[in-house]
């Protein structure tokens, strides 16, 4: 079964730091861009980064831009998101999704994680 | 940025009737070199990760409901779901994909009349 787990979510504070997760099975991750997006409580989708296949490029959004890092670790499957500096703008679910192979150009996301949730405050 | 706006808001539609959603973005989408439109359409469920439905703007993925397609080129683009089923209750989003930071409409709640 084609799947994506986040984890890593939780409770942290202003100017803190958090790493959040997401494994994939069941296709082959390194041939696959992937991203991150994230939806505040009540709110609607915010794309947040995007990571080539080796990692050799990578994309954010403005307001996370110099405070998150996406990166991937292929042989473990894994897609990483280190995220610093964290403010209260900053809490939603985080979703991680996959994008596309390498070479069609189609980067709708059709393989979705149910996202883990990061609430900053104090 | 690209800018992408939705309308309307929420809609309410009976069961059986048809529901239709616009998404206008704020240059066009359509990717000359291909004459691709990169826009994909997403549902979203109470509690849920988001689907796409359609991505290519008109091309429905396998496995969903032929009921739902995709239409529309260069920066005006529709959602249409010809009969409306209680399962299709749901937000709806469309997005760019044409260049980063890819972006969202801003959602349009879909309920039954």
């Amino acid at each position: 079964e084609v799947q994506l787990v986040e984890s890593g979510g939780g409770l942290v504070q202003p100017g803190g730091s958090l790493r959040l997760s997401c494994e994939a099975s069941g296709f082959t991750f390194s041939s696959y861009w992937m991203h991150w997006v994230r939806q505040g409580p009540g709110k609607g989708l915010m794309w947040v980064s995007r990571i080539y296949t080796d990692g050799s490029r990578t994309d954010y959004a403005d307001s996370v831009k110099g405070r998150f890092t996406i990166s991937r670790d292929n042989a473990n499957n894994t897609l990483y998101l280190q995220m610093n500096s964290l403010r209260a703008e900053d809490t939603a679910v985080y979703f991680c999704a996959r994008g596309a192979a390498v070479g069609t150009g189609l980067d709708a996301f059709d393989i979705w994680g149910q996202g883990t949730m990061v609430t900053v405050s104090s | 940025d690209i800018v992408m706006t939705q309308s309307p808001d929420s809609l309410a539609v009976s069961l059986g009737e048809r529901a239709t959603i616009n998404c206008k973005s704020s240059q066009s989408v359509l990717y000359s070199s291909n004459n691709k439109n990169y826009l994909a359409w997403y549902q979203q469920k109470p509690g849920q990760p988001p689907k796409v439905l359609i991505y290519w703007a008109s091309t429905r993925k396998s496995g969903v409901p032929d009921r739902f397609s995709g239409s529309g080129s260069g920066t005006d683009f529709t959602l249409t779901i010809s009969s409306l089923q209680a399962e299709d209750v749901a937000v709806y989003y469309c997005q760019q994909y044409y260049s980063t930071p890819y972006t969202f409409g801003q959602g349009t709640k879909l309920e039954i009349k």
